[in-house]
């Protein structure tokens, strides 16, 4: 099956720093990429839609500037998040889909603690 | 994006039947019904789509109702690791990526 990476799997950062998470399709092309957080015992809440190529769709409320994505490549999406503060702590997680498809598949999620 | 309602949590007994319903009234003709599993620090993980009637796959059925308003996901004999949050979602897949809306999810806890 198709299978997407994050890297890192876990980060620890201080508070004021920034910190990039990639995420990457590892054996398909993914022209639509998605990025989730989820807090403790919360849903996963959709914070953008990374398009490659393209500039990236974010959802109410989340703040584009602080919230960087990149979307360079078919296998390759970035998030940085920039002046990271404690309540960015969260689990990160994206999602890749192939092209054409319909199906979503999940990276195994990036856990970000800012100190 | 049509809004689904599904139980907070679960308990069951190892080798039992699991049906977890989800209540989705107000789903289009176009949406499809999908399933996913979480462990804990974990991404979600597809079980299993469907569009009506019923879908069967290795892991769990999908009852669907012809009015489609509400969706039944059937685990058979669920074993400790099955213990999971199970979230169902509604979308139209048609074609591309669609953005996934997903609700409180169902947390099910299965004990010896």
């Amino acid at each position: 099956g198709a299978v997407v990476s994050q890297h890192p799997s876990r980060v620890i950062c201080k508070s004021g720093t920034s910190v990039k998470i990639e995420c990457r399709s590892l054996d398909f092309q993914a022209t639509t990429m998605f990025w989730y957080r989820q807090f403790p015992k919360q849903s996963l809440m959709l914070m953008a839609t990374s398009n490659e190529g393209s500039k990236a769709t974010y959802e109410q409320g989340v703040e584009k500037d602080k919230f960087l994505i990149n979307h360079a490549s078919l296998t390759l999406s970035t998030l940085t998040v920039t002046s990271a503060h404690p309540e960015d702590s969260s689990f990160y997680i994206c999602s890749a889909s192939d092209v054409g498809g319909d199906e979503q598949y999940f990276g195994p999620g990036t856990r970000l603690t800012v100190t | 994006l049509a809004k689904t309602t599904q139980p907070i949590s679960m308990d069951s007994y190892e080798g039992q039947e699991v049906n977890i319903t989800c209540s989705h009234n107000n789903i289009a003709t176009n949406d499809y019904i999908t399933w996913y599993q979480q462990f804990p620090s974990q991404g979600p993980r597809f079980i299993i789509q469907g569009y009506k009637t019923k879908v069967t796959n290795e892991v769990a059925s999908l009852f669907i109702p012809a009015d489609r308003k509400s969706s039944t996901l059937s685990l058979p004999r669920v074993s400790l690791s099955d213990t999971a949050v199970y979230y169902c979602l509604v979308g139209d897949t048609g074609g591309t990526a669609s953005k996934l809306t997903f609700g409180t999810g169902t947390r099910l806890q299965v004990t010896l």
